[in-house]
């Protein structure tokens, strides 16, 4: 079936500018979860969405990044005023909570954010 | 301390070769998995393998066995008969607090660039 999607794959903006960043999961994946990943580094947590809720957004770096998944399937990741630290390929997962399973995350293609 | 601890910022190994790519990792949790992922240049990131913290046998996946030392807290990635499709940055990761919240997040370790060549 069909993996994880992000759009776009590439995204360069002005500083100050408001972005969206979109994810659809596998289907039927109940779990969703945003990381960002900085040259050089591993992916760090940002957000995770349970059904339709947030259920951790603890790894939010501040109050201009905003996610939301309305209908418990496709999430969007807002960033608002943005800034040039905020560069980085943002990446989305998703799993399949089941008791006693590895809930193993599977990761989309990622969206490479640029902010001049 | 960091959770997850990659050493060898990059690894050199000849195709056909077995290569062994180290991970060590930092939890007060009984309850924990450890995954790797590998990322080729295209970015996407591929589950390789996973090792939960109560599997009695050292988990594996065709070419993928990941040598899991829990005493030692180490969970490294060995990969046999390497192939030039191995070239990639590979992730340790690991998934901990699943019996206080019922989910889990990853945190990742910086990574270990392995170049195979002919």
């Amino acid at each position: 079936g069909a993996g994880v999607s992000q759009t776009p794959s590439n995204k360069v903006t002005e500083k100050g500018k408001y972005v969206e960043l979109r994810c659809d999961p596998i289907s039927g994946h109940t779990a969703l979860y945003w990381y960002r990943q900085s040259l050089g580094q591993g992916p760090e947590f940002l957000i995770y969405f349970q059904g339709t809720g947030a259920a951790d957004d603890s790894g939010l770096p501040n109050d201009r990044f905003f996610a939301v998944r309305p209908e418990g399937s496709v999430s969007t990741l807002k960033i608002q005023r943005t800034e040039r630290g905020d560069s980085a390929v943002y990446l989305c997962a998703s799993s399949l909570i089941q008791a006693g399973g590895s809930d193993t995350q599977y990761f989309g293609p990622g969206t490479r954010l640029t902010v001049l | 301390a960091q959770k997850i601890t990659q050493t060898q910022p990059g690894m050199f190994v000849q195709e056909k070769e077995a290569v062994t790519l180290d991970c060590t990792y930092d939890t007060s949790d009984q309850s924990y998995g450890l995954f790797w992922y590998k990322q080729p240049s295209s970015g996407e990131m591929i589950f390789l393998i996973y090792q939960g913290s109560y599997d009695e046998q050292n988990a594996t996946e065709g070419r993928y066995s990941l040598n899991f030392q829990k005493a030692r807290k180490s969970a490294n990635l060995v990969i046999s008969a390497s192939q030039l499709g191995d070239s990639a940055m590979y992730f340790c990761a690991m998934r901990e607090g699943v019996e206080n919240s019922g989910y889990s997040t990853l945190t990742f370790g910086k990574g270990t660039m392995l170049l195979v060549s002919p």
